[in-house]
């Protein structure tokens, strides 16, 4: 049963061009979203996050949206950048007393065209 | 650099072997978790310390166990060792909200 879904495996996107992001979940007890990057031979890489009091959450050229009524959330990355070029993991997790295991999609590979 | 490190980077060993995978955390971070990420799959949940005791467990195959020391590095002990047991392996520490991972210790198992 997979609860947190990107179901995009892959997105293009021209450099200086807005980058959309997708993730999809289903489990009404998440509280918190986080946005990791991954290049190939490193670890994930904590971008941004959001809690689910709020809807929007800025950093940079990196921008997350909730819409908790449709389960859904987005990051926006604009402009897009070649070191933007990475996998990038949607992650969620539920409060539950000091255990906040991250769940995570499958990931999308985003490829920054020059 | 996140701050946590892993040992070693690359493990290759053969089918029905014992492997040891090591874990220290950020300065500070009290809890440690542990996760194996396949081929083309998302990050999956295997367990988590806090300062030395488990706090909880996730998709962990019995073969598998941790530890977490009084000096909060922490150690997956992967044993009888099977071809799909070939993966990434991260470990992560955190102190709110937000998890910070290691490079990762990729096995292969022959």
């Amino acid at each position: 049963d997979q609860q947190v879904k990107q179901n995009s495996p892959s997105l293009s996107v021209q450099e200086g061009r807005i980058s959309i992001l997708n993730c999809d979940y289903t489990n009404s007890m998440f509280d918190y979203f986080l946005w990791y990057k991954k290049y190939p031979a490193e670890g994930p890489t904590f971008l941004i996050s959001i809690s689910s009091i709020k809807d929007k959450n800025e950093d940079g050229r990196f921008t997350v949206f909730l819409n908790k009524s449709a389960k859904h959330l987005s990051l926006h990355i604009v402009p897009s950048q070649p070191g933007d070029s990475a996998v990038y993991f949607c992650a969620a997790s539920a409060p539950n007393f000091g255990n906040e295991k991250l769940t995570f999609g499958t990931g999308t590979r985003l490829t920054i065209i020059p | 650099d996140s701050g946590v490190t892993q040992t070693p980077k690359h493990l290759i060993t053969a089918t029905g072997q014992r492997v040891t995978l090591r874990c220290s955390p950020r300065s500070g971070d009290l809890s440690v978790y542990w996760y194996q990420q396949s081929l083309d799959q998302g990050l999956q949940f295997l367990i988590q310390y806090y300062n030395g005791e488990e706090r909880a467990k996730g998709n962990i195959l019995e073969r598998f166990s941790a530890q977490q020391f009084p000096d909060l590095h922490s150690e997956l002990n992967l044993s009888s060792l099977e071809l799909g047991d070939s993966a990434l392996y991260f470990c992560a520490s955190s102190a709110q909200n937000e998890q910070f991972f290691g490079p990762g210790t990729r096995l292969t198992v022959l």
